[in-house]
């Protein structure tokens, strides 16, 4: 059973262009979270998506940032003209249920550098 | 304002050595999850307490819930290398939509 895939694993944007990061779930589970996170610290909460719906954003930029996560399909966490400040890594998770019952089981990350 | 303080930061010890890390709220959570990061990974889940004054082991890891539900610690005993890492506290609120808030993190360098 393959765990929670996100690709790219290393992505290099210039400022000005738009990044896209995908996430696919672990087979079975139908909730996925976007967080963020900068070097040696802890983990940001950005989104909180169940198919086709986004339940709570409350951590993501008003501006330039998105997600989605289609019926069929990975998760994409969609950010528009990046800029130096949105260098960071972005890890996806998924779990079954809400993480209050469920446990999250957490991708690799995806490394983005805005140059 | 960080919702769920974890003390220390950073922590560097010589192994065989004994160390607890805090992980502190003034809110109360419904559950509290321990996760481990290293370098280049996702991080992976510990353990999950859900009752106060509740203690789970495993192996030399120690976890336990704060009896109010508010805070937690976590004990290691003789630190080995292989424990070296990014140790991360994550809480869920029953006020929540369902996400889980992280701490800082804690920052464990165990030397042979």
């Amino acid at each position: 059973n393959a765990g929670v895939m996100q690709n790219p694993r290393h992505l290099v944007r210039r400022r000005g262009q738009e990044a896209r990061l995908r996430c696919s779930p672990m087979k079975g589970h139908s909730h996925v979270y976007w967080y963020r996170q900068l070097p040696e610290e802890g983990l940001k909460f950005m989104v909180y998506l169940q198919k086709e719906n986004i339940i709570d954003e409350s951590g993501m930029p008003k501006e330039r940032f998105s997600a989605e996560f289609p019926k069929e399909g990975p998760s994409i966490l969609r950010i528009q003209q990046v800029v130096r400040g949105d260098s960071a890594a972005y890890f996806c998770a998924s779990s079954t249920g809400g993480a209050r019952n469920s446990p999250l089981h957490f991708g690799n990350g995806t490394r983005l550098t805005v140059t | 304002t960080q919702l769920l303080e974890q003390s220390p930061q950073f922590l560097s010890i010589q192994e065989g050595e004994n160390l607890t890390v805090y992980c502190n709220s003034s809110s109360v959570f419904s559950s509290l999850q321990w996760y481990r990061q290293e370098p280049g990974e996702g991080p992976v889940l510990l353990v999950t307490v859900v009752t106060g004054g509740e203690v789970k082991k495993l192996k030399r890891l120690t976890f336990q819930f704060g009896d109010a539900r508010k805070d937690s610690s976590l004990h290691i005993t003789a630190a080995q290398p292989g424990d070296t890492g990014l140790y991360l506290c994550a809480g869920a609120r029953a006020s929540n939509t369902g996400k889980l808030i992280f701490g800082q993190g804690t920052t464990l360098q165990v030397k042979p």
